[in-house]
């Protein structure tokens, strides 16, 4: 069965530290992963896309990692800031259909505190 | 940011309403998806289309209806709303290429009392 599973389910940090969140994933054959950030009431936005052959991609303080044949990724925050408050989910991408199935994780709930 | 849209963000009604939840994009894409989000639970795919006259039910079994007259255009209904579908509503897009990325819009959050 193809699932997405992320950890820690709820994270809080102080402003100005550095945290990294975990995705674990069964999904075959694979395409590629991304994360998503959702800030509270609005839809995911993507913060970095990686496919396989890619270990690591960076989009400013946010550095994702990729192994692929551990099937596991991390999104690292570096020095968080308060609008780093968010949802953050790992979304793993199939090639097993024409529509390129996506498989979600429950996401992480960030919350940074001043 | 990206240019998709939904309306209303916010809806309350009553059981046994029609309702039509409105998703338009500018960007073009071809590719236009509907899913639905409980509170700290995953996306659910419950409607895609991959163009003009193309709808398909997704993965999560939904009393909803979809359709797309036009490629930018791709609205929701439900028939008889009932409590079961009070839920998050997301529409998503995306273009046919290599890593078909999907912008989503802002969610249209329903209750139903």
């Amino acid at each position: 069965k193809n699932q997405v599973e992320q950890s820690p389910q709820s994270l809080i940090i102080l402003e100005g530290k550095n945290c990294t969140l975990q995705c674990n994933y069964t999904v075959s054959p694979f395409s590629n992963l991304r994360w998503y950030k959702q800030d509270t009431g609005r839809g995911p936005v993507s913060l970095t896309i990686m496919t396989f052959s890619e270990n690591t991609k960076s989009n400013g303080r946010y550095t994702a990692t990729l192994d692929a044949d551990t099937k596991q990724s991390s999104l690292h925050i570096t020095a968080s800031q308060l609008s780093d408050s968010a949802s953050y989910i790992c979304v793993v991408s199939d090639r097993g259909s024409t529509l390129g199935r996506l498989y979600f994780g429950r996401g992480t709930q960030l919350t940074v505190w001043p | 940011e990206a240019d998709i849209y939904q309306t209303p963000r916010y809806l309350v009604i009553g059981t046994g309403k029609k309702i039509t939840l409105e998703c338009s994009q500018t960007m073009g894409h071809d590719k236009m998806y509907w899913y639905q989000q409980d509170p700290g639970m995953e996306l659910h795919l419950i409607h895609y289309s991959y163009g003009v006259n193309s709808t398909e039910k997704g993965d999560l079994s939904s009393e909803s209806t979809v359709s797309r007259i036009r490629t930018e255009h791709f609205p929701l209904t439900l028939e008889s709303a009932r409590p079961s579908h009070t839920s998050q509503y997301l529409c998503a897009s995306s273009e046919t290429g290599s890593t078909d990325t999907q912008y989503f819009g802002p969610g249209t959050r329903l209750t139903v009392l």
